[in-house]
């Protein structure tokens, strides 16, 4: 079975602060996805990345970025956490397969800013 | 610009009874899949439909797949309370993306 796993359930962050979200995958997976899910907006892709080092804009990318030095971590980050960014993160993977490009979602992660 | 529509939104039922969520969608694309999400949970994978016609079920969850209408039903059988849930239909957008629909928010009643 694929796993992915995010680093954290919960978190609370201040205005201001780095907020680091890390997502691991273990099924050598190429392509690695962040979302935020908000409620009346089903999910929004924020970032996606195809291979190592490689990454491509989703259609809400403003106040994050994105990391993947390694094939089986996608990280998503907060320069300057902002009250509007609270909401649920997940992170998902998928490999062109005889499913497609079939997603494997993540538990998520819960991000309070205060 | 893809689009991706479900309706209805809400879906209160009786146990027993039958119900189909529709997922429409505004251009080409031959991927459809289908999600479960639990109250504070992640999204679980339901079916992967691949091509026009694709059929699948799996115990009261039937989905099926009409490219050319730009269509993906999810119907349900003699509905249980253990299928509230909010369900979701995604289509692969090319270029490894998916568009997701707005979700159905699905409660059994007992």
């Amino acid at each position: 079975d694929v796993k992915v796993t995010q680093s954290s359930r919960y978190l609370v962050k201040r205005t201001g602060e780095k907020v680091f979200l890390e997502c691991v995958q273990d099924m050598d997976h190429e392509n690695m996805f962040w979302y935020r899910q908000d409620p009346g907006l089903g999910l929004r892709l924020i970032y996606f990345s195809y291979d190592v080092k490689m990454k491509e804009k989703g259609d809400i990318p403003e106040g994050y970025s994105v990391s993947r030095e390694k094939k089986e971590r996608f990280s998503l980050i907060l320069e300057s956490a902002s009250t509007n960014q609270t909401s649920m993160y997940l992170c998902a993977s998928s490999l062109l397969d005889r499913k497609g490009h079939e997603q494997y979602f993540g538990p998520g992660t819960r991000l309070t800013v205060t | 610009e893809l689009k991706v529509e479900q309706n209805p939104l809400f879906l209160s039922m009786q146990e027993g009874k039958n119900y189909t969520i529709y997922c429409n969608y505004s251009t080409t694309s031959d991927r459809l899949y289908w999600y479960r999400q639990d109250p504070g949970k992640s999204l679980e994978s339901l079916f992967v439909l691949l091509s026009n016609g694709a059929v699948k079920q799996e115990g009261r969850l039937m989905a099926s797949l009409d490219t050319k209408a730009r269509l993906s039903t999810l119907h349900i059988t003699a509905a249980v309370h253990d299928l509230s849930a909010t369900y979701f239909c995604a289509v692969d957008a090319g270029t490894y993306k998916y568009i997701f629909g707005t979700g159905t928010r699905l409660k059994v009643l007992a």
